[in-house]
């Protein structure tokens, strides 16, 4: 059982479109770290949120904290082929940062 | 490349056999986490070491063992191997245990 559901669960676009995937859950988290994963690699840290509410900008990226740390939005505009990949939330405690509740990813395709 | 080492990159072994899986964490972290990803589960946490202790147990199976040793580096060692554990296994590292970790990039178990 996933304490973090992510959808929607695959999102094929064109390149120069806007989307939004979305990490919710009933518990709360101190902090929320989004991940890009690429085949055969390991997931490599996007930006991490700590206080309800937040908004944090990474380019075209835009990551939100919900006001009760339970849920987490990140939006990217004008999609590149680039930016194609899985999308994973993860879920950290007060006590370790680095053991992560994951969620089940989100795998973005953008299509040229 | 996120300064974690991990060793072999694939390991193809029969069921019933032994494997260790190496871990070198980034130079200066202390705290190592280890982490199953297979199709049906998605990322799930196994267990952490800081500073050559166990800090925390996730969903790791009792024939799973792990420790980490004077040096920092780390060793997941999976015993009586069954066809289900075939999956990748990352290893994880973060300076303290409320610092973001950061991973390596895998080592797929092949159990045939």
């Amino acid at each position: 059982t996933q304490l973090l559901e992510q959808s929607p669960q695959f999102l094929s676009i064109q390149e120069g479109e806007n989307l939004t995937v979305y990490c919710n859950s009933s518990s709360v988290f101190s902090s929320l770290q989004w991940y890009r994963q690429e085949p055969g690699e390991g997931p490599v840290l996007l930006v991490t949120v700590v206080t309800g509410g937040e908004v944090k900008k990474l380019k075209r990226l835009t990551f939100q904290f919900g006001d009760a740390r339970k849920d987490s939005s990140l939006h990217i505009t004008a999609a590149q082929p680039g930016d194609t990949g899985l999308y994973l939330c993860a879920g950290a405690y007060a006590d370790s940062w680095g053991k992560l509740q994951f969620g089940a990813g989100t795998q973005v395709v953008v299509t040229p | 490349d996120s300064g974690v080492t991990q060793t072999p990159k694939h390991l193809i072994t029969a069921t019933g056999q032994r494997v260790t899986l190496r871990c070198s964490p980034r130079s200066g972290d202390l705290s190592v986490y280890w982490y199953q990803q297979s199709l049906d589960q998605g990322l799930q946490f196994l267990i952490q070491y800081y500073n050559g202790e166990e800090r925390a147990k996730g969903n790791i199976l009792e024939r799973f063992s792990a420790q980490q040793f004077p040096d920092l580096h780390s060793e997941l060692n999976l015993s009586s191997l069954e066809l289900g554990v075939s999956a990748l296994y990352f290893c994880a590292s973060s300076f303290s245990t409320v610092t973001e970790a950061f991973f390596g990039q895998g080592t797929r178990l092949t159990v045939v």
